[in-house]
């Protein structure tokens, strides 16, 4: 099964919002409200986002929010910070009983 | 504090085995399903297989399937992943991670990771 597809890197200025996409299909995204976003500073273990589509656990800020229509889901960042700078991840469960990550998105905050 | 600590990586030749550990604390153990999830150096993740909190079912990516097995022994707070006839692809740096409370597949936290190197 093929990674879910995101962009290869986004970049956006402090203070301002940046909105990462994560394509999937029916199979995964689009048929199950399990979809999380994790983001990995580098020599870092990933950290959970978001799970469960748009749910954040204790701790991450309110300025991380997702969202999801159709196939496809998306994370935004807004007020971005200089510490955001990571890569980010998007997973989703599959119809195969399977966690699915996607290819990961280099955010630079320039 | 909630925390997975895995354990075990190291040199293998191809075709041999390894048994990775992730020592769970800071929760019950036996309420959450446990996943390991890898990462190629420089490269993004790859989830490789869950286990239930019972043990009861297990899951794996199909690249695994009939190589790896995934256990866990609930009385030793303490998951494994066992890599039998190992290939040069399964090179890696090995996460496990709990079930997030409140969730279902998604992962928190993970610990630090334990790299695998397969090389003859």
């Amino acid at each position: 099964q093929s990674a879910l597809t995101q962009p290869a890197s986004v970049s956006g200025s402090p203070g301002q919002s940046i909105t990462i996409s994560c394509t999937g299909t029916s199979s995964d995204v689009g048929g199950y409200k399990y979809v999380s976003w994790y983001q990995q500073h580098p020599a870092t273990a990933p950290r959970l986002l978001i799970y469960e589509v748009t749910s954040r656990p204790s701790g991450v800020p309110d300025r991380f929010s997702a969202s999801k229509s159709g196939n496809a889901a998306s994370l935004t960042i807004s007020g971005l910070q200089a510490e955001d700078e990571a890569d980010y991840y998007c997973a989703s469960f599959t119809s195969t009983s399977t966690l699915l990550f996607g290819g990961g998105t280099k955010l630079t905050v320039l | 504090q909630v925390q997975v600590v895995e354990s075990g990586g190291g040199v293998v030749q191809p075709g041999r085995s390894l048994r990775l550990s992730c020592a769970a604390s800071g929760f019950t153990f036996s309420t959450h399903g446990i996943h390991w999830v890898r990462q190629v150096p420089g490269k993004g993740l790859e989830w490789v297989a869950a286990i239930s909190y019972d043990g009861n079912n297990k899951y794996y990516v199909d690249s695994v399937k009939g190589r790896f097995t995934i256990s866990r022994d609930n009385s030793k707070d303490t998951a494994y992943l066992q890599m039998n006839s190992l290939r040069p692809e399964d090179t890696a740096v090995y996460y496990c991670a709990k079930r997030t409370t409140g969730g279902l597949w998604a992962l928190d936290p993970w610990g630090q990771g334990t790299l695998v190197t397969v090389s003859s």
